[in-house]
């Protein structure tokens, strides 16, 4: 198993223009989730996934969204990036909800000038 | 507010001590309390979890205990080695029973050989 990947692992955008980040997991997972964490800062939820075709809202959902459309896929989509999206980007999975460990992709390193 | 803190400063003890770690939490009511280890320039790695009717729980050198009248855990490292040194985070399920986790910022440990 290759657990959860994502792609690219290193971004540089220009304010304004968008870009999609890919999360794959292989573990059957039905809970997707995806973090920020900035420097020094704990993760941050932005949006997560209790199956395909559904999505909710995190912490901090502006200026994000999400799709759903197989178990193992949940791409982040940034529109129109602005510097304070400036952060390392994790998705992570579980096999079901709060009693269970989550597992975390390599990250998305992302700057935006 | 709700709030989830760890000791933002470095905690650097002697190989072969005992590592403390502490994660405190005001205004949430969690079911249950993860621990998870992350290294530079990498995903988090869940280490263990504690459910709210649980005092105490070990695995290999690690124990978890959780206090829900302190809101507190502890997480403690026994016969510590350099290969410990990370930082380690701490999350609660903010909703009791949910799956959307709160993490909090995270303690920097390094072990001195």
């Amino acid at each position: 198993n290759a657990g959860v990947t994502q792609t690219p692992k290193f971004r540089i955008l220009k304010i304004g223009q968008s870009m999609t980040l890919q999360c794959t997991q292989d573990m059957n997972h039905n809970y997707m989730y995806w973090y920020r964490q900035d420097p020094g800062m704990g993760l941050k939820l932005i949006y997560y996934s209790v199956g395909a075709g559904i999505t909710d809202k995190g912490e901090v959902p502006n200026g994000y969204n999400v799709s759903r459309s197989t178990t193992e896929d949940f791409p982040l989509r940034l529109e129109l990036a602005a510097p304070s999206q400036t952060s390392v980007y994790f998705c992570a999975s579980s096999y079901s909800g709060s009693h269970n460990e989550q597992f975390f992709g390599p990250g998305t390193r992302l700057t935006v000038l | 507010s709700q709030k989830i803190e760890q000791n933002s400063e470095a905690l650097n003890i002697q190989e072969g001590k005992t590592a403390t770690l502490t994660c405190n939490y005001t205004n949430y009511s969690p079911a249950y309390l993860q621990w998870y280890r992350q290294d530079p320039g990498r995903g988090p790695v869940f280490l263990l979890l504690i459910r709210e009717n649980e005092k105490e729980k070990r695995k290999e050198r690690l124990k978890v205990t959780f206090d829900t009248t302190l809101k507190q855990s502890l997480f403690h490292i026994t016969a510590s080695q350099p290969a410990d040194s990370a930082t380690y985070l701490c999350a609660l399920d903010s909703t009791s029973g949910t799956y959307k986790y709160i993490f909090g910022t995270g303690t920097r440990l390094k072990v001195l050989a």
